[in-house]
């Protein structure tokens, strides 16, 4: 099964700032068969990205994910308090689907 | 709006035998493949299994193989898991998961999660 390394495992910064969140598949995702969910404390993950780059429904423009092959980046242009969360990748282009072990995001 | 609603999770004994459901609304079932994704407590996710859009046998993480069974019911908008010979591994919160088309593998729709504690 294709392993996914998060990295780093918390990111502590201040309001305004620029989040960058990376994710590293063991082999290559074809199709860029990668998405990305946000999981805020206490509530069920939900979808921000998928095919690497196609923001979700009503997902906020701040939110964008790059990549292809084996290095993915969700990247937070201006992180709001709101945005504080464990956020996962996960690629769909090999079974089983799996997920990396997620970056929490914090608030300075 | 699309709405997914777990429920059945509990307490259950190792060994013993536990079913979840999921009622689904807002959307056409039969148009979409359908998951049981799981989180142990503090830990990350993992998917359990799935649902082809026309049901049939479905398909299974190796950890559940032969112990699970994933089902659906389109004309009655549900889907279920039951849970045999439960281990005290499979202590989670089972998310029923909807997929992005009809087996696109990724997930666009959550419901709000049904605990399950395997404890004796």
């Amino acid at each position: 099964e294709i392993v996914l390394t998060q990295s780093p495992g918390t990111l502590s910064l201040s309001p305004g700032e620029r989040a960058t969140l990376s994710c590293r598949a063991s082999q290559s995702v074809a199709y860029s068969y990668l998405a990305w969910y946000q999981q805020k404390p206490g509530r069920a993950p939900s979808l921000l990205i998928s095919g690497a780059s196609k923001r979700a429904t009503g997902v906020p423009d701040r939110f964008s994910g790059s990549g292809s092959g084996t290095d993915f980046t969700l990247t937070i242009s201006r992180l709001e308090p709101e945005d504080v969360a464990v956020y996962y990748c996960q690629q769909y282009n090999k079974s089983p689907p799996t997920f990396g072990q997620g970056t929490k995001v914090e608030i300075k | 709006q699309v709405q997914l609603v777990e429920s059945g999770g509990g307490v259950v004994q190792p060994g013993r035998s536990l079913r979840l459901s999921c009622a689904t609304s807002g959307f056409t079932l039969s148009r979409f493949g359908m998951h049981w994704v799981r989180q142990a407590p503090g830990k990350g996710l993992e998917w359990v299994a799935v649902s082809w859009k026309t049901g049939g046998d479905g398909s299974y993480a190796d950890s559940v193989k032969g112990r699970f069974t994933i089902a659906r019911d389109n004309s009655n908008n549900t889907l279920s898991l039951q849970m045999d010979s439960v281990r005290a591994e499979d202590t989670a919160v089972y998310y029923c998961v909807r997929d992005g088309g009809s087996s696109e593998f990724y997930f666009d729709y959550w419901g709000q999660g049904s605990l399950v504690t395997v404890s004796s």
